[in-house]
This record gives structure tokens, sequence and C-alpha cells, in this order.
């Protein structure tokens, strides 16, 4: 069983460009989740998608945004980078029934912001 | 809201020693406990959980205890080797409602030299 596929494994950008990552859930699974390590902040939640709906969102601002396809696929969009936004981004998978079912997570795409 | 506290590193040990990564959490209602751990370049993969107070949870022998009463999940391992340097990191998730997001504490780089 393949599992959770990220794209691209890394990115260069400058200011005020935006971006897009592209995640690829383990098959069956249903609910996607993005979160963004950064050695100030650690690991924080971004958002979560269920069926192509937002279940969850964290405490970032509206230049982060998301979606999922009706095959589970998802994406997530920042805009108007900025420096702070420099991370590694990890998108996680799961069937999406419990909170006490196991995340698989993907190898994460490492962004920069020049 | 929900947090996570673990103890700082970095861990130095040499091979064979005993591992003690201490964990402790606030939460509301009762909920799931993880322990993650990162190999450098990748992403994050789970090592053991505990749904409910005085569960155990085991892997790889690394073991840690769902404490209830001192809200802790300690992660403890016997005689570690070069191969479990990694990055560490202690996570809840809400069991209840729809909120499934992971919390996590700020990670505990260990290194186990030969």
């Amino acid at each position: 069983k393949a599992g959770v596929t990220q794209t691209p494994r890394y990115l260069i950008k400058t200011r005020g460009q935006q971006v897009t990552l592209s995640c690829s859930p383990i098959s069956g699974h249903r609910s996607v989740s993005w979160y963004q390590q950064t050695p100030g902040q650690g690991l924080q939640f971004l958002f979560e998608y269920f069926s192509e709906t937002q279940r969850n969102k964290g405490n970032f601002p509206g230049r982060f945004s998301g979606r999922q396809f009706s095959n589970s696929r998802s994406e997530m969009n920042v805009s108007t980078l900025e420096l702070g936004d420099s991370a590694l981004y990890l998108c996680a998978s799961s069937l999406g029934g419990t909170g006490s079912e196991k995340l698989f997570f993907g190898s994460g795409t490492q962004l920069s912001v020049l | 809201g929900n947090s996570v506290t673990q103890m700082e590193g970095p861990v130095t040990l040499s091979e064979e020693a005993f591992l003690t990564i201490n964990c402790t959490y606030t939460a509301t209602g009762y909920p799931s406990l993880f322990w993650y751990v990162q190999y450098p370049g990748e992403g994050l993969q789970l090592l053991l959980k505990a749904t409910k107070a005085d569960d155990k949870g085991s892997n790889k022998g690394f073991e840690a205890t769902y404490r209830k009463e001192t809200t802790s999940f300690h992660l403890e391992k016997g005689s570690v080797q070069v191969s479990d340097s990694a990055v560490y990191f202690c996570a809840l998730r809400n069991s209840g409602g729809s909120n499934y997001k992971l919390t996590f504490g700020k990670g505990t780089l260990l290194t186990v030299n030969p």
C-alpha cells in the first residue's frame, strides 16, 4: 500500500509569491490534515479536510488555505509569501472516523522563502 | 485549550543506556495520547499510543503509560540503540466531538552514541 505522498519535496520562492503544495493520502483515507513545522514554533496544526469539507482550522492567517478533491487528494495554498512562512509542511491522512486512530504522515515539503 | 509539555533536549546517551522522556499534558475530556518519532529528513511516524487511563502503549522496546492522575505519558526504553537517534514528539488528540487535530509538544532530540 502506497504511503502519503507530498509534492514537491523542496520549494524555493520569493516574498510576495504564492505557492501550492499537494498531498495524496493513503488509498481509502478520507481525512487529510496539514501541519507546519518550524524550529521555533514546533508543529502547528493548519487545517483538516474530510470528504471535501474543511472540518477544523488552526490559528493561521487567511493567506493559508486548502481544499480537498473528491479522490481525497488535498492541496494547500499560501498567498503573498512572507519570510516567516519558511517551514516544513507536513500532510497526514487517516480514515477520519475517530480521534484515537493513527495518522500517517508524508515526508513533507520544505518551503524556503527568500 | 489543549497543551503538551515535554522535557527539553537534547538528550545524549550511550548505547544500552536507559531512556526516559517526560511528557505532561493539559486537556479537556479524555484525549488519546501518542508518541511520534521523526528521523532526519523524514515525516513523523507513530511510535505508540494509548487511548484511555492506565493503558500502556508499546512498540520496538519503547513504552508509555497513560496516567490520568498525573496527566503524564512518559516515554521509556530499557536499552537504547544508535538507530533510536531521532526527534521524539509527545502529542494528544481529542477522542470525542469532531476536532481531531493533534497537539504536539516541542520535541526532544535524542542522540545515542556507540
